[in-house]
């Protein structure tokens, strides 16, 4: 089937604002992850998904950050007043399940862009 | 933080040569696994090695692991203008083995000039 698909793949927005980032993962994977990619850095783990909980959310940078997953597939990443540090892009990732020996397959990523 | 440094940070070398990336990480893993990224999006899963492999082949890649140099490196073997990429390694967050997201190293920019 079809890979993990992001949507909108750029976003522009202004500082201050609140912006809304979805994955839609592979058909059947529990396990979801999203990750942050600064210009010339690795991609930085936020958050991670078993299912509709949040497993781990010990890489989101504060408060004005946050995900949700309530059916256990398509999460979103939300941002409130965001900054212009903000803009990177933000790729999410679906494995079969949260075993650390499960491939993870990335989507092409949101690029945000805060003016 | 990241906990792998891929080295060198960019390489160019002429098609048909080989290639070989390093990266270096801290703590113990459970496995280490290697992606490739075209243009600054979507990474692409190349190999995974587990800690107590010390080689692995995929087509044209080889991956070694040295647990006690907590170090790893990736061959491409003769190279071809479509492997023009970012090149990075990947560890679990943790050393329990637990379900966690990676820790990417910083990457290294590989030209594979014509």
């Amino acid at each position: 089937g079809a890979g993990v698909s992001q949507t909108p793949s750029n976003k522009v927005t202004e500082k201050g604002k609140y912006v809304e980032l979805r994955c839609d993962p592979i058909s059947g994977h529990t396990a979801l992850y999203w990750y942050r990619q600064s210009l010339g850095q690795g991609p930085e783990f936020l958050i991670y998904f078993q299912g509709t909980g949040a497993a781990d959310d010990s890489g989101l940078p504060n408060d004005r950050f946050f995900a949700v997953r309530p059916e256990g597939s398509v999460s979103t990443l939300k941002i409130q007043r965001t900054e212009r540090g903000d803009s990177a892009v933000y790729l999410c990732a679906s494995s079969l399940s949260g075993n650390a020996k499960n491939i993870q397959y990335f989507g092409a990523g949101t690029r945000l862009s805060v003016l | 933080s990241q906990q792998g440094e891929e080295d060198p940070q960019a390489l160019s070398i002429q098609e048909g040569e080989n290639a070989t990336m390093n990266c270096s990480y801290k703590t113990s893993i459970n496995n280490l696994q290697w992606y490739r990224q075209n243009s600054g999006r979507g990474l692409v899963h190349l190999i995974l090695i587990r800690s107590n492999e010390r080689e692995k082949h995929s087509g044209r890649l080889r991956v070694t692991l040295d647990t006690s140099k907590k170090s790893s490196s990736l061959l491409i073997t003769a190279s071809r203008a479509a492997d023009t990429a970012s090149y990075f390694c990947a560890t679990d967050l943790r050393s329990g083995g637990g379900a966690d997201g990676l820790t990417f190293g910083k990457g290294t920019h590989l030209i594979i000039q014509p």
